[in-house]
């Protein structure tokens, strides 16, 4: 296991369209992030797993979204209708949980809403 | 909800000069992160405090966990080509320890 690693890392859809990404976490790692990222500013949580679990979703995160990690491994987030504003990277990371929580990113991937 | 700004948001310096950012959370942390993201990257972690008052070094990189643990600060001395990048903390707190990444400086150095 090399590291965190999403799919895919790029994505042109039509507006109105439904898209799911996938995020493979390394493997002893009980927490997995979601976080949105645009151009010039930091990472937006989105969402966080601890283990299957979903212990937290953003309050700004509209009902179009929803994230799953069904077996405590691999995540997908899905967002339904695109609109032109969900265009931005969507990164994935994952940590251990107790004292040492540095979090590991995959490579993100891109959202081209047309 | 919890909040974690940074400032600047920018610092353009001539190589050899110091660096600093500084990083404010709205709540009480359980611990701090730093992180780097070269530009087209992702972030890459930096470092983790955890003490109240903690000070951790790594080369030229000196970090700071401030007394009531809601701040940090992040020193570059002498700067270098090669520390260009968007700096990032990011706090670990909150009713479910999420971690929440402030809002970055962005390092220019001018050979």
């Amino acid at each position: 296991d090399t590291g965190v690693s999403q799919d895919p890392r790029h994505k042109i859809t039509k507006r109105g369209q439904n898209v799911t990404f996938r995020c493979d976490p390394i493997s002893e790692h009980n927490r997995l992030y979601w976080y949105r990222q645009t151009l010039g500013q930091g990472p937006e949580f989105l969402t966080y797993f601890q283990n299957e679990a979903q212990l937290e979703k953003s309050r700004l995160l509209s009902d179009r979204f929803s994230a799953e990690r069904p077996k405590g491994s691999f995540s997908t987030l899905e967002i339904q209708r695109t609109e032109q504003g969900d265009s931005a990277m969507y990164l994935c990371a994952s940590s251990h949980d107790g004292l040492n929580t540095e979090a590991f990113f995959g490579q993100g991937t891109r959202l081209t809403v047309v | 909800g919890q909040q974690v700004m940074q400032i600047p948001q920018y610092q353009h310096v001539q190589e050899g000069e110091d660096f600093t950012t500084y990083c404010n959370s709205s709540t009480t942390l359980s611990n701090i992160q730093w992180y780097k993201q070269r530009p087209g990257g992702h972030p890459v972690f930096l470092i983790q405090l955890v003490k109240s008052g903690e000070v951790k070094k790594q080369k030229r990189l000196t970090f700071q966990f401030g007394e009531a643990k809601k701040n940090s600060s992040l020193h570059i001395t002498a700067t270098q080509t090669t520390d260009v990048g968007t700096y990032f903390c990011a706090g670990d707190g909150g009713a479910t320890n999420k971690l929440i990444f402030g809002t970055g400086t962005l390092l220019a150095v001018q050979p």
